[in-house]
């Protein structure tokens, strides 16, 4: 299948601090990008989807301004967390979709904010 | 809204026996179905993934049988491993292009005893 890569897989900041995790699409171009938050032992909870050149559209009760996305390019995405507070730590995943439709996720970025 | 039911929620079984994930989605629209495979602190692996237009679907010990009609599509895996021990999402998408979401399901804990 095609190759997601996500970076860094796991980060620790300081409370108040911004936080960017990038997500690439390796070996093909991403119609569409997906942001993912999961909590221990549940599902995948959409945050945000992104089209390259355009403004992202966030789920309902996401803050646009805290989770800033960037879709630069047909094969980058970018999700800052800004500001960031204990609460914000998560594990983040992105997930990238081919022209044929089929959604390939990145290997998760596990935030820790003290 | 649209939904994804799975389950069971978790699944125990002996190595060598086969194991079965069932899911049912409400939107008549949905024409394109996933499964993925996520192991501990990593992102979802798509593993297989049906269309609506065929109703059945293997790849070696993995086959995918979807029942438009009654809206339930099955993960089927024989000859289970321990490898095959992980968290199995299956996912319902309205389209192969634009940025039609995926909903998921909530996840089926696979245990494979040895």
């Amino acid at each position: 299948g095609a190759v997601v890569s996500q970076h860094p897989s796991r980060v620790i900041c300081k409370s108040g601090t911004s936080v960017k995790i990038e997500c690439r699409s390796l070996d093909f171009q991403a119609t569409t990008m997906f942001w993912y938050r999961q909590f221990p032992k549940q599902s995948l909870m959409l945050m945000a989807t992104s089209n390259e050149g355009s403004k992202a559209t966030y789920e309902q009760g996401v803050e646009k301004d805290k989770f800033l996305i960037n879709h630069a390019s047909l094969t980058l995405s970018t999700l800052t967390v800004t500001s960031a507070h204990p609460e914000d730590s998560s594990f983040y995943i992105c997930s990238a979709r081919t022209r044929p439709g089929q959604a390939f996720f990145g290997q998760g970025t596990r935030l820790t904010v003290v | 809204g649209e939904n994804v039911e799975q389950h069971p929620s978790t699944l125990s079984v002996q190595e060598g026996d086969s194991a079965v994930i069932k899911c049912t989605y409400s939107d008549s629209a949905s024409n394109y179905f996933p499964w993925y495979k996520q192991e501990l602190g990593k992102g979802p692996q798509l593993i297989i993934d049906i269309r609506s237009n065929v109703g059945e679907k293997k790849d070696q010990r993995i086959a995918v049988t979807l029942n438009k009609t009654a809206k339930h599509f099955s993960l089927h895996i024989t000859e289970t491993q321990p490898e095959d021990s992980a968290v199995y999402f299956c996912a319902a998408n309205r389209g192969t292009s634009g940025t039609y979401k995926y909903i998921f399901g909530t996840g089926t804990r696979l245990k494979v005893l040895a």
